[in-house]
């Protein structure tokens, strides 16, 4: 499936290091999401992006800075990293609005801070 | 009380069982429901949406009850490709979604 896609699949870092993670979605939404999902915990919301305005910031530490430029690209810069951000980053989109709409992921950017 | 709720499990069941799984959240003016199925190393993939009347998609049931504000799938004749975690998942906001950690599902032959 290719409806939302993410990359890179895998990255290794260190705490010094500056990154990016790329979502793009072929499905026409208007929304876009990041999440994270660690080990034995449930997906963590971290930002929201509706019609590329950021609508919700979940509280991220500031070393997490999104960048969405339109409604089919989504960024998340990293930089300063800890090890405790080791995770896997997901990328979903959706039609904005309230009501009954679905969140299709992409496969996500399995990351690991040394 | 957590917001979504579920059982981890595992659930291990052989093939050809019916199992069923149930969710309880917390926020009483959620309006969106939803199952998700994920294995492991994977994304989420929408399972199916839940309706307030009740909804059915080949072996799969899912049951919504907003007075005990609880969610159920029901899976029949299981197969071992059902074997995966599923997380249960109640809208929380304008376009956000909340999701449970997940009830795992073990399918032997």
């Amino acid at each position: 499936e290719t409806g939302v896609t993410q990359t890179p699949r895998h990255l290794v870092m260190g705490m010094t290091n500056k990154k990016s993670l790329k979502c793009e979605q072929h499905l026409g939404h208007n929304a876009m999401y990041w999440y994270k999902q660690s080990a034995k915990k449930p997906l963590e919301l971290m930002f929201v992006y509706n019609f590329k305005e950021q609508t919700e910031n979940n509280s991220v530490p500031s070393r997490f800075s999104p960048e969405c430029p339109n409604s089919s690209h989504l960024f998340l810069h990293l930089h300063t990293l800890q090890p405790e951000d080791s995770a896997l980053y997901l990328c979903a989109s959706s039609h904005a609005g309230q009501g009954l709409y679905e969140q299709y992921f992409g496969p996500g950017t399995r990351l690991t801070v040394t | 009380r957590k917001e979504v709720e579920q059982d981890p499990g595992p659930f291990n069941v052989p093939e050809g069982a019916t199992v069923a799984f149930n969710c309880t959240y917390s926020n009483s003016a959620s309006q969106s429901f939803f199952w998700y199925r994920q294995d492991c190393r994977k994304e989420p993939k929408l399972l199916m949406s839940v309706y307030s009347s009740g909804n059915e998609d080949g072996r799969f049931t899912a049951q919504l009850n907003r007075a005990s504000q609880y969610i159920s799938l029901l899976i029949r004749d299981s197969k071992l490709s059902d074997s995966a975690t599923y997380l249960c998942v109640v809208n929380s906001g304008y376009s956000t979604l909340t999701f449970g950690k997940g009830t795992m599902l073990l399918v032997s032959p």
